[in-house]
């Protein structure tokens, strides 16, 4: 398995301000996703974090909006831009150890914006 | 498009009972299938993974199996107890692909 952090684990913040989540595993691991949960949904990926190059993004979702980083292979950042209420949802990393295989999601942060 | 859907979204049942959660799926052509369980206001705690080439696999009083040709698979619990209430999720991947697809989840809730 992996064990994995995320930082802050919850926040309120203002409409229009910026919020970087940040998500450390315990070992190096080939791939790193990160997801939202809007409030009575289920999980939907916003993107896959490549470590050295460009995230992945699903439709819907945009770097201007969403952009992350992943300086190495234990580490990656989601950064929620010019935030609405629309965008309180609870956000997820989680990574796969080796590809095809099983993933483990870190504990979450909890997000709100007034 | 893949879907994915689980029945019953809510589900009740007295300390000790055996259960079976469900889910099922559109497009066979599926990869990994993973059930987590979620805690409220938690992340997700992986519990079963079933590979492409598996039917089932079994963890404890867990069993979950994977029938592809129908687009089902199965949570099975036995001896439920209070400590197993939490919302139950299914989540597939497809060839090429590592996205997790996931369903709405079961909301299970064991009475003492």
């Amino acid at each position: 398995s992996a064990v994995i952090s995320q930082k802050p684990s919850r926040d309120i913040c203002q409409r229009g301000t910026s919020l970087t989540i940040q998500c450390q595993v315990d070992s190096q691991v080939t791939m790193m996703f990160w997801y939202r949960q809007q409030p009575g949904q289920s999980l939907t990926l916003i993107a896959t974090a490549n470590q050295g190059s460009e995230a992945t993004y699903e439709s819907g979702f945009v770097i201007d909006k969403f952009p992350i980083s992943r300086p190495n292979l234990t580490f990656s950042t989601l950064t929620v831009s010019n935030m609405s209420p629309e965008d309180s949802s609870i956000y997820l990393c989680s990574v796969e150890k080796w590809q095809d295989n099983e993933q483990f999601f870190g504990p979450g942060t909890r997000l709100t914006v007034l | 498009k893949q879907e994915v859907t689980q029945i019953p979204a809510a589900l009740s049942v007295p300390e000790g009972e055996n259960l079976v959660l469900n889910c099922s799926f559109t497009d066979s052509a599926i990869y990994n299938l993973q059930w987590f369980r979620q805690d409220p206001g938690k992340g997700l705690t992986s519990l079963l993974l079933i590979q492409s080439s598996q039917r089932e696999q079994t963890s404890g009083r867990l069993n979950a199996s994977l029938d592809k040709s129908s687009g089902r698979s199965t949570l099975y619990i036995a001896a439920s107890q209070p400590g197993d209430s939490a919302t139950y999720l299914c989540a597939l991947t497809q060839g090429g692909s590592e996205k997790l697809v996931f369903g709405k989840g079961t909301k299970l809730t064991v009475n003492p």
